[in-house]
């Protein structure tokens, strides 16, 4: 079990459903991230918020939305989404956003959920 | 443009073997970090190593080596006696003057017994 939980593990919902994606961390991180990883592609960034602050916003489509309530918990709002959705959702945390010259930063990921859109 | 390459999709080797996967990044920024990450198939990423640019120094923890060559923008890992609890998928990881991080597209790794 790592730092950060992701819950549900698996996900499977029409294109109609509305559904939401859950992430926890009490490692008294303050940065909370939502990572797309996608078959055969590189992991893509898609929200990040510090302090429960949206600081990034990766062109995301509006069927995706984010909800950082407080700096423990961070949600992934889901609705009409497309077949292509389809992929791991990944969260992940860290102390803060890391600034240019910061050497002793890293990020803590959970487990993810796989999410299949039908 | 991809900042960040695995070159080697799928690597198969049997127990014990050396393994070695590539990364080679780009970046203009003189200031950045490199990153190892592991997926085995329970999902989760585990860190495995980060690295500042100005710190070319390879590193060895365990069965596990890195080497870091700043002229060719590599960032290598070799698994020594592989084993097979080591298969998995291996990503390389840059972040630059943003704290974003660029992922490879990863390695796969599959020890066989």
């Amino acid at each position: 079990e790592t730092g950060v939980t992701q819950t549900p593990r698996h996900l499977v919902m029409g294109m109609t459903n509305k559904k939401s994606l859950k992430c926890e961390q009490h490692l008294g991180h303050n940065a909370m991230y939502w990572y797309k990883q996608s078959a055969k592609k590189p992991l893509e960034l898609m929200f990040v918020y510090s302090l429960e602050e949206r600081v990034e916003n990766n062109s995301v489509p509006s069927r995706f939305s984010p909800e950082c309530p407080n700096s423990s918990h961070l949600f992934l709002h889901l609705h009409t989404l497309q077949p292509e959705d389809s992929a791991l959702y990944l969260c992940a945390s860290s102390q803060d956003i890391p600034r240019t010259g910061d050497i002793n930063y890293g990020y803590t990921f959970g487990s993810g959920t796989r999410l299949t859109v039908v | 443009a991809q900042k960040v390459t695995q070159a080697q999709t799928e690597i198969s080797v049997v127990e014990k073997e050396d393994v070695t996967l590539d990364c080679v990044y780009e970046t203009r920024d003189t200031t950045y970090y490199l990153f190892w990450y592991k997926q085995p198939p329970s999902g989760e990423l585990v860190f495995l190593i980060r690295r500042n640019s100005f710190d070319e120094q390879n590193e060895i923890s365990g069965r596990y080596s890195w080497n870091f060559q700043k002229s060719t923008s590599s960032f290598n890992f070799t698994i020594t006696a592989s084993q097979v609890v080591d298969s998995a998928v291996y990503f390389c990881a840059l972040s630059e003057r943003d704290y974003k991080l660029s992922f490879g597209a990863g390695t796969t790794v599959t020890v066989r017994a």
